[in-house]
């Protein structure tokens, strides 16, 4: 138990479809990021959200999108499913203060698109 | 462009064996670097925070160094459950938190 759930574990969606994949957070832990795993690679960047604004973007287009709300909880929502978007999202929250912190992750969600 | 390096792809040894991951890395102002653990299917695991050139943390069977260029994650006598993906991260100073990943070691421990 990790103290960062996501959900769903799994999900298969079809080209062209929308999705919205789900991350809690412990209470206190204002910041959230979002990273895309493909097999075989390190995690991308995809963006931070902080008290519920976004403060950081990877180089993702703008069908890659998400919320964040006041409970610690968040969203990412993907539009225009592309198959090259199949892989392990992960969501991570910044834990620690000052200089010395860190990053939990989630288990992740496993998409598959077809 | 700021970019992270692991090496070996993959590693295989005996259990006992002791070795060394590494991981290069070229960023403008290092905030931190950050060693993690990813079993198949999960999501990666915290091991290690280093901060400045020097500086050295050890858990359990594992213990980090880092320079100016390059880490090192030492695993002394590892055993079967040691066997995961090793991952690098570094946070550049003016990189508005993002982690810019290495593509990962991957371990494994024969009995």
């Amino acid at each position: 138990e990790t103290g960062v759930t996501q959900s769903p574990t799994h999900l298969i969606k079809t080209r062209g479809q929308q999705v919205t994949l789900r991350c809690s957070s412990q209470s206190g832990h204002n910041t959230v990021s979002w990273y895309q795993q493909a097999l075989g690679q390190g995690p991308q960047f995809i963006f931070q959200y902080y008290r519920e604004e976004e403060n950081g973007r990877g180089n993702f287009p703008p069908r890659f999108s998400g919320l964040q709300f006041p409970n610690y909880s968040s969203e990412l929502n993907v539009n225009a499913l592309e198959l090259d978007d199949s892989a392990l999202y992960l969501c991570a929250s910044r834990t620690g203060t000052g200089g010395l912190y860190g990053y939990t992750f989630g288990s992740g969600t496993r998409l598959t698109v077809v | 462009e700021d970019q992270v390096t692991q090496s070996p792809e993959a590693l295989r040894l005996q259990e006992g064996e002791s070795s060394s991951l590494n991981c290069s890395y070229t960023v403008s102002g290092l905030r931190g670097l950050f060693w993690y653990r990813q079993d198949p299917g999960k999501g990666p695991e915290f091991l290690f925070t280093l901060y400045s050139a020097g500086e050295e943390k050890e858990k359990e069977r594992l213990k980090a160094t880092l320079t100016k260029k390059e880490s090192f994650l030492h695993i002394t006598a590892p055993k079967p459950e040691d066997s995961a993906t090793y991952l690098c991260a570094v946070q550049a100073g003016d990189s508005n938190y993002q982690l810019i990943w290495g593509a990962g070691t991957k371990l494994i421990i024969k009995p």
